[in-house]
C-alpha cells in the first residue's frame, strides 16, 4: 500500500471546525483514502473513507483533492470527545497499513 | 453484542510460554484480520482472512505466529514460546467484505498480552 504523510499533532478549541491533511502523492487508481481514529486505551474506529469524490457522514466529512494526492478530514465542530490519534490510509486490498497519524488535542 | 469480541482482555505469561487470543467477530462478517500495537507504536497488519480463500500470513513476525479461522466465524491467535518484544495489544477486526480497498473494518477492544 502507498504511504501517506500526517502533521504528529495538531491542536483545536472545542466548538471549532477541524481541518486534518493528508498527503499521499504516491496513490494508485484502486486505493480507497481510509480514515481511522484512536481514542485513549481503546481499538480504532472507522471515521470515513473515499475513492475520488468528496464524502459525507454523521462523523466528519472528507475532502478529496482533484489529483487525489492529497485529502483532509474535517471535522465540523470539534468536542473534547473527539481528541484522538486520526489515521489516514490507503487500501487497495483489505488489511490497513497503520502510519503514525495525528493526535488531536481538543481545547475546551 | 454486536460488536466484536476479544477475550481474554489481559493475559500476563512468562517467557517461553504459548498462548491463545481469541476473536468473535461480527455475525456475517467475512473477512477477519488481526494487528498488533506495541507500546507507543502504530498497529501493524498481522494475518487476514477472507471467507474459505487461503489466509493472506505476510504480516506475522515470525513462525511463532499462526491463526486459525474455524467455520468461518471465531479466530485464534497463537503466539508460541513467547518473547518479551511479543508484549503488546492484539487487536482483532471484522469486515463484511475482504477483498478491495473499500471495506469498513470494526475493531475489538483487545487483548494486552504481557510476557515477562
Amino acid at each position: 500500500d502507498a504511504k501517506t504523510t500526517q502533521p504528529n499533532s495538531m491542536e483545536s478549541n472545542e466548538e471549532e471546525p477541524v481541518h486534518l491533511p493528508c498527503n499521499h502523492s504516491t496513490i494508485s487508481g484502486t486505493d480507497y483514502i481510509h480514515w481511522y481514529r484512536q481514542l485513549p486505551s481503546q481499538g480504532p474506529e472507522y471515521v470515513i473513507h473515499g475513492l475520488t469524490s468528496n464524502v459525507n457522514n454523521r462523523m466528519a466529512s472528507l475532502a478529496i483533492a482533484e489529483d487525489r494526492k492529497s485529502s483532509t478530514l474535517i471535522l465540523h465542530r470539534a468536542t473534547l470527545r473527539d481528541a484522538a490519534v486520526y489515521y489516514c490510509i490507503l487500501s487497495s486490498r483489505g488489511a490497513l497499513t497503520f502510519g503514525k497519524g495525528t493526535m488531536l488535542l481538543v481545547s475546551p | 453484542g454486536a460488536g466484536v469480541s476479544q477475550s481474554p482482555s489481559n493475559k500476563v505469561t512468562e517467557k517461553g510460554k504459548d498462548v491463545e487470543l481469541r476473536c468473535d467477530p461480527i455475525s456475517g462478517h467475512t473477512a477477519l484480520y488481526w494487528y498488533r500495537q506495541s507500546l507507543g507504536q502504530g498497529l501493524e497488519f498481522l494475518i487476514y482472512f477472507q471467507g474459505n480463500s487461503a489466509p493472506d500470513k505476510s504480516g506475522l513476525p515470525s513462525d511463532r505466529f499462526s491463526a486459525e479461522r474455524t467455520g468461518g466465524s471465531v479466530s485464534t491467535l497463537t503466539i508460541q514460546r513467547t518473547q518479551q518484544e511479543d508484549s503488546a495489544v492484539y487487536l482483532c477486526a471484522s469486515s463484511s467484505r475482504g477483498r478491495g480497498g473499500s471495506n469498513e473494518q470494526f475493531f475489538g477492544p483487545g487483548t494486552r498480552l504481557t510476557v515477562l
